[in-house]
């Protein structure tokens, strides 16, 4: 069964300076990849994915992640962030040769913390 | 998300009693999960739907059970309460089998078992 592993589960980073969320998935079988973001008190919001293609993926609020086969992961980066960006993030995968219900299995969740 | 919401919001429950939360979408998606959140695990999968009447179970199964008889709800039972089930619980829909969109969560339903 596949699993992530998002390597830090709190990361404080000064405003206006960039940010790397690490994420690194089990399997090196096709998968798709997906970023959430979760805002205090509101559900989780689809950030980015990764079904096929380029391996770079730009997604909203300027955060992009760049899908790497060779060491299974998919980081996700954003060059400036904003206080607004303050929140937790999940990477979560699924496989696509599963039959039926195609079920996201998600990490353990980095927490944001931007401080002015 | 308008499209899907979870009732009730919050819920304070005692140790042994029975819990039902509810998840209702407008979207008319055929896929329907639900999650808890715990710090330090994430979300990970208790049930999920595949269609009305057509359920199956997730990882953290044990002591949940869940129910659809239209497709816009999908409803979760905690049939004896205790601590342990003390969590944040999400419910999502998906449009797709694939779920190449990844899918659409509620806004989630507090639980404190005392």
């Amino acid at each position: 069964a596949q699993s992530v592993t998002q390597l830090d589960s709190q990361v404080p980073v000064f405003e206006e300076a960039p940010v790397e969320l690490r994420c690194n998935y089990s399997s090196s079988v096709s998968v798709y990849l997906f970023w959430y973001v979760q805002y205090p008190n509101q559900g989780l919001q689809l950030l980015l994915k990764y079904l096929s293609g380029s391996t770079l993926v730009k997604g909203i609020n300027g955060f992009e992640a760049e899908f790497n086969k060779s060491q299974t992961s998919f980081h996700l980066r954003k060059p400036s962030v904003h206080i607004s960006d303050t929140a937790e993030y999940f990477c979560a995968v699924s496989d696509p040769r599963v039959q039926g219900a195609q079920k996201l299995v998600f990490g353990q969740g980095t927490r944001l913390t931007i401080n002015p | 998300d308008a499209g899907i919401t979870q009732s009730p919001r919050h819920k304070v429950t005692e140790t042994g009693t029975p819990v039902t939360l509810r998840c209702h979408q407008t979207e008319n998606h055929r896929y329907m999960y639900w999650y808890r959140q715990d710090p330090g695990h994430g979300l990970r999968l208790i049930h999920y739907s595949y269609g009305v009447k057509d359920t199956d179970k997730g990882e953290v199964s044990d002591g949940y059970s869940v129910s659809r008889s239209k497709t816009e709800d999908f409803l979760l039972t905690l049939e004896s309460a205790t601590s342990s089930q003390t969590s944040v619980y999400f419910c999502a829909i998906s449009e797709s089998m694939t779920a190449i969109d990844g899918y659409t969560f509620g806004s989630g339903t507090r639980l404190t078992v005392v």
